[in-house]
């Protein structure tokens, strides 16, 4: 089984509004990622967690709030976004984030559109 | 820095017409790893293959081959009697030790029936 789920499909939020993307994976991966996807770009690495410890933030502002509850689990909070923040949200997860890179597998995503 | 180049914007053909997708990357590791994804408009990106800087065999599954040149830097991608279920935006990606992927531009692949 390789899949990685995503809620919600898709979001419509005010830019006061305070709002939480989920993911989970049950493939045993210790690494999950968020990644942003502007339309007709490709997607944009966000956050990496390695064995429930962020491990990568690729100077995200601090609207974007992530959370590894679990090995299985991550969470994107938002908070005070801005119409620019519209975009398509990307969950993924692989084996392990040390070492060999293994390939990683990617949930459907969260549309996201900022109002 | 590392970088992905795919060059081909968009590319349209007819169904059962055989296609190439270029990439070329830069690295200044020896060691690395090229992937290729698929984004159908679904949105999901599905993984197709894993290629590390060392394995330089030509790969084949199915309707799909891959071609690693590091004489070039390419990773090109064939698709054999394209399906119109091919249609989608592919992406080849480049990643150095440590699981951070560089993604290349995309090429958008449309399948005419």
């Amino acid at each position: 089984d390789t899949e990685v789920t995503q809620t919600p499909k898709h979001l419509v939020m005010g830019m006061t509004n305070k709002k939480s993307l989920k993911c989970e994976q049950h493939m045993g991966h210790r690494a999950m990622y968020w990644y942003k996807q502007k339309a007709k770009k490709p997607p944009e690495l966000m956050f990496v967690y390695s064995y429930e410890k962020l491990s990568i933030n690729e100077s995200v502002p601090s609207r974007f709030s992530p959370e590894c509850p679990n090995s299985s689990l991550l969470n994107l909070h938002l908070h005070a976004l801005q119409p620019e923040d519209s975009a398509l949200y990307l969950c993924a997860s692989s084996q392990d984030a040390t070492g060999d890179p293994y390939e990683q597998y990617f949930g459907p995503g969260t549309r996201l559109t900022v109002t | 820095a590392q970088k992905v180049t795919q060059a081909q914007t968009e590319i349209s053909v007819v169904e059962k017409e055989d296609v190439t997708l270029d990439c070329v990357y830069e690295t200044r590791d020896t060691t690395y790893y090229l992937f290729w994804y698929k984004q159908p408009p679904s949105g999901e990106l599905v993984f197709l293959i894993r290629r590390n800087s060392f394995d330089e065999q030509n790969e084949i599954s199915g309707r799909y081959s891959w071609n690693f040149q590091k004489s070039t830097s390419s990773f090109n991608f064939t698709i054999t009697a394209s399906q119109v279920v091919d249609s989608a935006v592919y992406f080849c990606a480049l990643m150095e030790y440590g699981n951070k992927l560089v993604f290349g531009a995309g090429t958008i692949l449309r399948v005419k029936s």
